[in-house]
């Protein structure tokens, strides 16, 4: 499988801050950039995607900043909050591959 | 049902014995996955099904580990002579369709398996 590589393996934000999470990918044939969240004792979630064409993606405080040609997409979390503290994997997929490749994920901690 | 559902949620299970994990997916859903997910780490790809096509066996990480989807749905994933390595959680996921590319994939909250 092709790479995605995410940083930073974890992150420690106070609240109202922003949280910032990084993905990098090699196969230019990606063409759906989904982020997951998960909460301990809980299964992977989709929280916000993005597709190659657009640079960015705004759903509440959440963005998706997209970067074709440096083939980099980054996850946004405006005004951290407490509840946002759960552990995030970045993926790329394309219609050619059924099975999406995953970060390794980055675990996110939110101070009061 | 609503959600992905997995079976058993949590099971202890004695090294060297043999467990079966079930999943049912969410109905209509033609492509199920199984990853594992050991302590603190990412998502490890194990198998993939869709529809009656031969399955991805490619994740697999060795002969004591196979699965089967019967009927199109419910999935069973065996680990046979379990070792204290994989004690981990395995999450199923289902998607509607086989192209990842648009459609999400949904997860069921996992079996955590533990091997004594």
């Amino acid at each position: 499988q092709q790479q995605v590589k995410q940083s930073p393996q974890s992150l420690i934000v106070q609240k109202g801050g922003i949280s910032i999470i990084n993905c990098a990918y090699e196969n230019t044939a990606f063409d759906y950039f989904p982020w997951y969240q998960q909460f301990p004792g809980k299964g992977p979630a989709l929280l916000i995607a993005i597709r190659p064409d657009v640079s960015e993606k705004k759903e509440g405080r959440f963005t998706i900043s997209f970067n074709k040609s440096a083939k980099q997409f980054s996850l946004h979390i405006m005004d951290s909050q407490p509840g946002d503290s759960a552990t995030y994997f970045c993926a790329a997929s394309s219609g050619g591959s059924y099975i999406p490749t995953f970060g390794r994920g980055t675990s996110l901690i939110v101070h009061p | 049902g609503a959600g992905v559902s997995q079976s058993p949620s949590n099971k202890v299970t004695e090294k060297g014995k043999d467990v079966e994990l079930r999943c049912d997916p969410i109905s209509g859903h033609t492509a199920l996955y199984w990853y594992r997910q050991s302590l603190g780490q990412g998502l490890e790809f194990l198998i993939y099904f869709q529809g009656n096509s031969a399955p991805d066996k490619s994740g697999l990480p060795s002969d004591r580990f196979s699965a089967e989807r019967t009927g199109g749905s419910v999935s069973t994933l065996t680990i046979q002579r379990t070792q204290q390595e994989d004690s981990a959680v395995y999450l199923c996921a289902s998607s509607l369709l086989g192209s990842t590319s648009g459609n999400t994939i949904y997860f069921g909250e996992g079996s955590w398996l533990t091997v004594v």
